[in-house]
C-alpha cells in the first residue's frame, strides 16, 4: 500500500544523545515535510524539502537538521536532544508545495 | 504578518447536533485546506478550497470559502461519534509552505 512510513514508532532518549527519525514515501512526491505536534500548539513545521537535493527551514528549525538525498527519504536528525524536543513528530509529503499533504503515523519521542 | 485564527478551540456536542469550526485570516488566502485528526492518529486531508465563495460537500460535511477569501468554515450536520477528532485548517504561509491553524477539538457525546 502506497504511503509514508516513519520509524521508530516511539522512542525514549536520554538528553544529549543524537537521534535520527526516519521517513520514507513511495508515492514519488516531490515535497516532504517534518512537523512537531505539542498539546495545544497544533502542527509546527520544522523543515521541508520541495524537491530532492533541496531543503528549507520551517517555523521551528533550531536543534534539528534534515537531508534529502533522494525523492523517497527525508530523515530528521536531533544532534543533541534536549527535553523541550519531547513531542510527536509527523512526516508528510505532497505532490508539490501547497498541495494536499499525506502524513505518516508519527513518532512519539520522549527526551529525559 | 499573516494571522489566522481558528475557533472554537474546543467543542462538545450531543450526538445528532450540528458543529461548525471557523478559520479567519487577516489577509487574503490563495487557498485553504481542511484536515481531520482522530485521537492518537495522524492528520488526514479532507478538502481544498480555491475559489472565492466556493462551497463543497462531503456527505454530512460542508466546506465554505468566503467571498473575500479571508475566512472558511467546516460544518458537520447531525454529528456522529465517528466525527470525534481535531479539525485543522491550513493555508499557504511564508516560503510558500502550508501553515496549520491551531485546530478545533470536537467531542461528540453519545
Amino acid at each position: 500500500i502506497a504511503g509514508i512510513t516513519q520509524a521508530p514508532t516511539s522512542q525514549i532518549l536520554a538528553a544529549g544523545r543524537r537521534m535520527t527519525l526516519r521517513c520514507t514515501q513511495d508515492m514519488r512526491h516531490n515535497a516532504m515535510y517534518w512537523y512537531r505536534q505539542d498539546l495545544g500548539l497544533g502542527l509546527r513545521l520544522i523543515h521541508y524539502s520541495n524537491t530532492a537535493g533541496t531543503t528549507g527551514k520551517g517555523e521551528v528549525p533550531d536543534g534539528y537538521s534534515v537531508s534529502r538525498a533522494n525523492t523517497d527519504d527525508f530523515p530528521l536528525t536531533l544532534a543533541s536532544a534536549v527535553p523541550s524536543q519531547t513531542s510527536v513528530y509527523f512526516c508528510a509529503s505532497s505532490v508539490g508545495d501547497n498541495q494536499p499533504q499525506h502524513f505518516g503515523d508519527g513518532t512519539r519521542l520522549s527526551i529525559l | 504578518g499573516q494571522q489566522v485564527m481558528q475557533i472554537p478551540q474546543y467543542q462538545h456536542v450531543q450526538e445528532g447536533e450540528d458543529f461548525t469550526t471557523y478559520c479567519n485570516s487577516s489577509t487574503t488566502l490563495s487557498n485553504i485546506q481542511w484536515y481531520k485528526q482522530r485521537p492518537g492518529g495522524h492528520p488526514v486531508f479532507l478538502i481544498q478550497l480555491v475559489k472565492s465563495g466556493e462551497v463543497k460537500k462531503q456527505k454530512r460535511l460542508t466546506f465554505q470559502f468566503g467571498e473575500a477569501k479571508k475566512n472558511s468554515s467546516l460544518h458537520i450536520t447531525a454529528t456522529q461519534t465517528t466525527d470525534v477528532g481535531t479539525y485543522f485548517c491550513s493555508f499557504s504561509g511564508s516560503a510558500r509552505q502550508l501553515t496549520f491553524g491551531s485546530g478545533t477539538q470536537l467531542t461528540v457525546l453519545p
